[in-house]
């Protein structure tokens, strides 16, 4: 089993559309859960990131973690064009620090 | 700043050729790493290093080889190109107390015939 497992996709959603993507995880021991952005042919870039559980919000990005059934969560409300890449969802590797990442999720805003 | 810098963009060699992978950062982070990204398989940590003269392995660090002699500079050294090297590699950089926020760089295609 992957540490971290998220759907490929793709996704894909007509602009002004509520996004959601989730990704499950394994180990209990971690803290911290990420969501990197990376637009095609770019290295990837931080979105957010949360702490243990609960939500975060940014604009119109949220980040939400359930630690009881080991599922993270990015929510995109007002798509836009501009937000069509593949979304990585990753966690910390507990006393290594080594980000561990899902595989992505390439999401399309259609016009 | 110009953040993290990889050299070449892209590169093609030949089964058995050997070459490295150049990534520089100005930020004065600690901590660097190399990925490679496939289809389907996400990215996977090679090498990494939390400071100058401290390296150590990641999921898949077969066939590599890194070397960490500044804090600015973290080159990959492909010892002996095999087919199944080709992918798309990313540096990236943090600090050690933020390893969650990670710079990546823009990438080096590498295809191996």
């Amino acid at each position: 089993q992957k540490e971290v497992e998220q759907d490929p996709g793709p996704l894909s959603v007509p602009e002004g559309a509520i996004v959601s993507l989730n990704c499950t995880y394994s180990n209990s021991a971690f803290q911290y859960f990420m969501w990197y952005r990376q637009y095609s042919r770019k290295g990837p870039e931080l979105l957010m990131y949360t702490y243990s559980s609960g939500n975060k919000e940014d604009g119109r990005f949220t980040a939400q973690v359930d630690k009881s059934s080991k599922y993270i969560s990015l929510f995109i409300r007002d798509s836009q064009p501009s937000d069509s890449a593949t979304y990585l969802c990753a966690t910390l590797g507990g006393a290594t620090n080594k980000l561990i990442f899902g595989t992505g999720t390439l999401l399309a805003v259609q016009p | 700043n110009a953040g993290v810098t990889q050299t070449p963009k892209f590169q093609v060699l030949k089964t058995g050729q050997s070459m490295t992978l150049q990534c520089a950062q100005d930020m004065n982070h600690e901590y660097m790493s190399w990925y490679r990204q496939d289809p389907g398989m996400g990215l996977r940590l090679i090498h990494y290093s939390v400071g100058a003269g401290i390296t150590d392995q990641g999921e898949v660090p077969n066939g590599y080889n890194v070397s960490r002699s500044t804090t600015e500079d973290f080159p990959l050294r492909l010892l002996s190109a095999a087919p199944s090297q080709t992918s798309v590699y990313f540096c990236a950089s943090s600090y050690s107390d933020s390893p969650y926020e990670q710079y990546f760089g823009p990438g080096t295609r590498l295809t191996v015939t």
